[in-house]
């Protein structure tokens, strides 16, 4: 049973330029979140979606980011026009469906690197 | 906003001494808590959940739960080298089908040799 996947594991944009993450859940899941991690400084929510609906995006920065979960492939995060400050540990995690949570399942990261 | 609280550390113990992670929560109608360790460079990974008063065990890590302290805790026994990394801790708020996780920011464990 795989885990959850991310690619790419490593991607170098030029400021300016467009960066697409990709999160495929665990067999199963229909939850997806992102996070973005500086070194040395804690998870921050990003964004939460079921398929096909953005939950709670009260994270995300109001512009140039954006997120989806189409109801056949893998999430997608997108960050247009990227800057020095979006260089950072993006995580997917995902968990399943229905009755009581159990936690979430992370995926190994995509570190962006914006030059 | 709802929170959750973690000292930072680093907090160093010797290897084979009990290491104990702290973390409190906001939302009293949290029900679900759940322990990630966190290797530096690598991804957060679930080692404990709970859910009820109380304590749960898994092999050296035991997790306790207070509800009525808003209290949630890690103890390590017999720390080996290899469980230096970052303990999250994580809480569920949500309703109904939605489950939101809070974590805190981590504390930095250092085991010793």
């Amino acid at each position: 049973n795989a885990g959850v996947m991310q690619n790419p594991r490593h991607l170098v944009r030029r400021r300016g330029q467009e960066a697409r993450l990709r999160c495929s859940p665990m067999k199963g899941h229909s939850h997806v979140y992102w996070y973005r991690q500086l070194p040395e400084e804690g998870l921050k929510f990003m964004v939460y979606l079921q398929k096909e609906n953005i939950i709670d995006e009260s994270g995300m920065p109001k512009e140039r980011f954006s997120a989806e979960f189409p109801k056949e492939g893998p999430s997608i995060l997108r960050i247009q026009q990227v800057v020095r400050g979006d260089s950072a540990a993006y995580f997917c995690a995902s968990s399943p469906p229905g009755g009581a949570p159990v936690g979430q399942f992370f995926g190994p990261g995509t570190r962006l690197t914006v030059l | 906003q709802k929170e959750v609280e973690q000292n930072s550390g680093p907090l160093s113990v010797p290897e084979g001494a009990i290491a104990s992670l702290n973390c409190t929560y906001s939302d009293r109608g949290s029900q679900s808590f759940f322990w990630y360790r966190q290797y530096s460079g690598k991804s957060p990974e679930l080692i404990m959940s709970i859910y009820s008063n109380g304590d749960k065990e898994d092999g050296r890590f035991t997790a306790q739960l207070n509800k009525a302290s808003q209290y949630v805790s890690l103890l390590i026994r017999d720390s080996q080298p290899s469980d230096s990394a970052t303990y999250l801790c994580a809480v569920n708020i949500g309703e109904r089908g939605t489950y939101k996780y809070i974590f805190g920011t981590g504390t930095r464990l250092k085991v010793l040799a």
